[in-house]
C-alpha cells in the first residue's frame, strides 16, 4: 500500500498567519491527492481534489499544490474557523490511504 | 439535500458480528461509488472499503479483508457494512462517504455523521 506521511503532526498559529502542511507519498501518485478538514466530533469536510482544485464552496484562502510524491496545503490567512485537523488522502491506488493528520491549534 | 445517515453501531463482544447501514438521499445513489472510513478514538482516518456504483467491484483494507463485507442495495439507496469476527481494534466511529472508486482524481465529497462501534467484553 502507498504510505502517506504528513508534517508537521501539529502546529500552533495565530489568526491571520499563513499556514503550510506537507504530505509525502511513498511512491508517485501523480496528482491524485485530496485534502480534508475535520473538526472534533464531526465528519471530515472535502476541501481539495486533484492536488490543487478547490471543492465548491471552500474559501479561496485554501490552496493546494504538488505532484508526484510531494504535496502542500496552504491556508493563506488563518481564520478562527480553520482550527481543525487536516488529512491528505491518495486516490491513485486500489487501496486509498490517508495521512496521519495535522492538528492546527490556536497559538 | 444530499445526505448520508449511518445506523447500526453499538457495543458488541469480540468475535461477534454487526451490520452497519448508510441511507442515502438527495442524489442518484446508483451513479456513485461508496466508501466506509473509520476513526478509532483519538486517532486519524482509516479507509475501510469501497464499492463501485453497480456493486460489481469491491476493495478492502488489509486490516478487514476476509472479515468485513461491503454491499449496497440501489433499489433502497442504502449501503451496508457486514462486520464479522470483530476485534478490539475495530472499535471506531464508522463513516460512510460518497466517492469514486480508486484511480480517479477526486475524493469523498459527501460524508455521513458516523456511527460508533465498540468491541468489548
Amino acid at each position: 500500500d502507498i504510505q502517506m506521511t504528513q508534517s508537521p503532526s501539529s502546529l500552533s498559529a495565530s489568526v491571520g498567519d499563513r499556514v503550510t502542511i506537507t504530505c509525502r507519498a511513498s511512491q508517485s501518485i501523480s496528482s491524485y491527492l485530496n485534502w480534508y478538514q475535520q473538526k472534533p466530533g464531526k465528519a471530515p469536510k472535502f476541501l481539495i481534489y486533484a492536488a490543487s482544485s478547490l471543492q465548491s464552496g471552500v474559501p479561496s484562502r485554501f490552496s493546494g499544490s504538488g505532484s508526484g510524491t510531494d504535496f502542500t496545503l496552504t491556508i493563506s490567512s488563518l481564520q478562527r474557523e480553520d482550527f481543525a485537523n487536516y488529512y491528505c488522502q491518495q486516490s491513485y491506488s486500489t487501496v486509498p490511504t490517508f495521512g496521519g493528520g495535522t492538528k492546527v491549534e490556536i497559538k | 439535500q444530499v445526505q448520508l445517515v449511518e445506523s447500526g453501531g453499538g457495543v458488541v463482544q469480540p468475535g461477534r458480528s454487526l451490520r452497519l447501514s448508510c441511507a442515502a438521499s438527495g442524489f442518484t445513489f446508483s451513479n456513485y461509488g461508496m466508501h466506509w472510513v473509520r476513526q478509532a478514538p483519538g486517532k486519524g482516518l482509516e479507509w475501510v472499503a469501497v464499492i463501485w456504483y453497480d456493486g460489481n467491484n469491491k476493495n478492502y483494507a488489509d486490516s478487514v479483508k476476509g472479515r468485513f463485507t461491503i454491499s449496497r442495495d440501489n433499489s433502497k439507496n442504502t449501503l451496508y457494512l457486514q462486520m464479522n469476527s470483530l476485534r478490539g481494534e475495530d472499535t471506531a466511529v464508522y463513516f460512510c462517504a460518497r466517492g469514486p472508486p480508486p484511480g480517479a482524481p477526486y475524493g469523498m465529497d459527501v460524508w455521513g455523521q458516523g456511527t460508533t462501534v465498540t468491541v468489548s467484553s
